[in-house]
């Protein structure tokens, strides 16, 4: 079965810019995540999707990031404006259901903020 | 507050011996524990996991055990190979609530 789809895979923008990130999950997966991986850290939920409706966005800066999922498939994340502190890799990730434990990742996009 | 935390960044480990990789949390809350592997430029592949019930789980040439009492849960694989040079991040979950991962720690396998 195909993976978890992200693209691009690296973006680099200035300061004040914006940025979007597009994510495929799995087929038949209800659930999908967006994480933050700054470098040396472990991921960080932003948000988490069952179909197209909010389960989890406690930790999504909700004053510049954005995430919305239509129609319950693929999903975009978008930063306005970007931050110097916002440079991490956006992995986003999906699982069968929110009570599954496991986790399927993507290959990640690398954002540089310059 | 880092409720899961890897001490080790690093770790280099001769081929063919036993590679202990370690993880310990604070919340007493956490129920269930996975460790992650992560190629770069990968994304983190699941690899082993255990509930709060049990103290073992096998699976191939990974083994992770869980200590409740301490508070702390540990990855074996044995025997080592160099595919096995990867990160590694240990997570943790309490009931449906979000994963909460660890930094990660940084395994080398030397030939």
């Amino acid at each position: 079965e195909a993976g978890v789809a992200q693209s691009p895979r690296y973006k680099i923008i200035e300061k004040r810019q914006s940025v979007a990130f597009w994510c495929n999950p799995i087929s038949g997966h209800a659930t999908l995540y967006w994480y933050q991986q700054i470098l040396g850290q472990g991921p960080k939920l932003l948000i988490q999707f069952q179909n197209n409706g909010v389960v989890d966005d406690s930790q999504l800066p909700k004053d510049r990031f954005s995430a919305e999922r239509l129609k319950g498939v693929d999903s975009t994340l978008k930063i306005q404006p970007a931050k110097l502190e916002d440079s991490a890799v956006y992995l986003c990730a999906s699982s069968t259901g929110t009570f599954v434990y496991e986790q399927y990742f993507g290959p990640g996009t690398r954002l540089t903020v310059t | 507050d880092q409720q899961v935390k890897q001490n080790s960044p690093s770790l280099s480990v001769q081929e063919g011996r036993i590679s202990i990789l370690n993880c310990d949390y604070t919340n007493s809350m956490f129920d269930y524990f996975l460790w992650y592997k992560k190629y770069p430029a990968e994304g983190p592949t699941f690899l082993i996991s255990i509930s709060s019930i049990k103290d073992k789980n096998e699976d191939v040439s990974f083994t992770v055990f869980l200590d409740k009492s301490a508070k702390h849960l540990s990855l074996h694989i044995v025997p080592s190979q160099p595919g096995d040079s990867a990160v590694y991040f240990c997570a943790a979950r309490f009931g449906n609530e979000k994963l909460t991962f660890g930094t990660g720690t940084r395994l080398t396998i030397i030939p």
